[in-house]
């Protein structure tokens, strides 16, 4: 399967405990997004790599969630200490730039972590 | 990027055409026009992107309109599977894209 994979699928922790998701983007992609999603809403920018660089993080991205990308490959999305309201999907996608600059070309996203925090 | 309006839902009979509107009067030149669709409890599909011309793939068509404003992506013949959120993102092609409520398509049988 060359997609983007998501490990886990489902989370359901308790209330301050940490959780670290994985993200596998497609192997040529050198650009990787974290997205999160709540109920009835469309998902919501979290924060972006460029290879191993977090070029940008949102504002929704507080001071508890930390992401990596080590060697450009994988990532990973931390959440310290959750809370009820970190209940959310979380999306991983990737890209490659596209050959004309400045565009991208379409984004590739995953099945997403379902975090439940109880 | 540019905002961009939906209707929050739509029917369709099977086997007939799904047209699906999206107004973005406020893009840019430079902005494409994507669209994504999102089956329950699964991550963003893509389907489609244009910036200008009418484009067709295997899944869909997308017609945008000459000032740019307005687009709509056409299921030529729907079926049951493409019940799903449909998400209409224009973007300048920057690595963030800004996902509305989307319209929720639902074929019936």
């Amino acid at each position: 399967d060359t997609g983007v994979s998501q490990n886990p699928r489902h989370k359901i922790t308790k209330r301050g405990q940490n959780v670290t998701f994985r993200c596998d983007p497609i192997s040529e992609h050198n650009r990787l997004y974290w997205y999160r999603q709540t109920l009835g809403q469309g998902p919501e920018f979290l924060t972006y790599f460029q290879n191993e660089a977090q070029l940008e993080k949102s504002r929704l991205l507080s001071d508890r969630f930390s992401a990596e990308r080590p060697k450009g490959s994988f990532s990973t999305l931390e959440i310290q200490r959750t809370e009820q309201g970190d209940s959310a999907m979380y999306l991983c996608a990737s890209s490659d730039p596209g050959e004309f600059a400045g565009r991208d070309t379409e984004a590739f996203f995953g099945q997403g972590t379902r975090l439940t925090v109880v | 990027d540019a905002k961009t309006t939906q209707p929050t839902s739509m029917d369709c009979a099977e086997g007939r055409a799904a047209n699906l509107p999206c107004n973005h009067s406020t893009i840019s030149g430079n902005e494409y026009v994507y669209w994504y669709r999102q089956i329950h409890s699964q991550g963003p599909q893509y389907i489609i992107h244009g910036l200008k011309n009418n484009e067709t793939n295997e899944m869909a068509s997308l017609i945008i309109t000459e000032d740019r404003k307005s687009s709509t992506l056409i299921l030529p013949h729907a079926t049951l599977r493409d019940t799903a959120v449909y998400y209409c993102i224009v973007t300048s092609g920057t690595y963030k894209y800004i996902f509305g409520t989307g319209t929720r398509l639902k074929v019936l049988a």
